[in-house]
């Protein structure tokens, strides 16, 4: 079956626009986690969605948002661009088991300038 | 979480064992053991995961030592393709709805040809 497909896969933007990044989660799997990558901070957590709720937050500003479809599909926007919201965004998919695996996709990686 | 430690890095030949070892001292009895791996220019991968007994599937063993506060990760026969950063991540089994990976920094696995 598709794995977890993100789009766009590249993206810049510049300081002060907002950005929306989207992800289609494996057929089935009714979590969508989301996490930035940056070579400072390494993998961050950013939020977790489960059937349109948002269940889990990791320590990032409110200009970080995002939602979740009835059909799973996740989005996420970041408002107000800084330059260090430049990384790579990742997007990962479970069943609805916190011992499963995640599944995650290829990521946006996101330029601001 | 409870948090690992890992070597930064560390190298190997190729077709040789890799045994890539990890520290959770403070591990409680409900964490489950989790590996992934990232290579480059891609999201996370699942490699495999543990709670008491060591584990085989097709990519990996896992060897969790008897008092649970250690592991390593066994790759039997390692090949170019297996260059990676490899993580070593606990999570509560009964985290409910808690789905959360958190990162630390990782191995760095280089396989030398």
């Amino acid at each position: 079956k598709a794995g977890v497909t993100q789009t766009p896969r590249y993206l810049i933007k510049t300081r002060g626009q907002q950005v929306t990044l989207s992800c289609s989660p494996i057929s089935g799997h009714r979590s969508v986690s989301w996490y930035q990558q940056t070579p400072g901070q390494g993998l961050q957590f950013l939020f977790e969605y489960f059937s349109e709720t948002q269940r889990n937050k990791g320590n990032f500003p409110g200009r970080f948002s995002g939602r979740q479809f009835s059909n799973s599909r996740s989005e996420m926007n970041v408002s107000t661009l800084e330059l260090g919201d430049s990384a790579l965004y990742l997007c990962a998919s479970t069943r609805d088991s916190s011992y499963n695996e995640q599944f995650f996709g290829p990521g946006t990686r996101l330029t601001v300038l | 979480d409870a948090k690992t430690t890992q070597p930064n890095s560390m190298e190997s030949n190729e077709e040789e064992p890799v045994h890539l070892p990890c520290n959770h001292s403070t591990i409680s009895g409900t964490d489950y053991i989790h590996w992934y791996r990232q290579l480059p220019s891609q999201g996370p991968e699942y490699v495999i995961h543990g709670l008491t007994s060591n584990v085989n599937n097709r990519m990996a063993s896992l060897a969790i030592a008897e008092d649970r506060k250690s592991s390593t990760l066994i790759l039997h026969r390692a090949t170019l393709r297996d260059a990676a950063v490899y993580y070593c991540i606990l999570r509560d089994r009964g985290g409910g709805s808690n789905y959360q990976l958190t990162f630390g920094k990782g191995t760095l696995l280089t396989v030398n040809p």
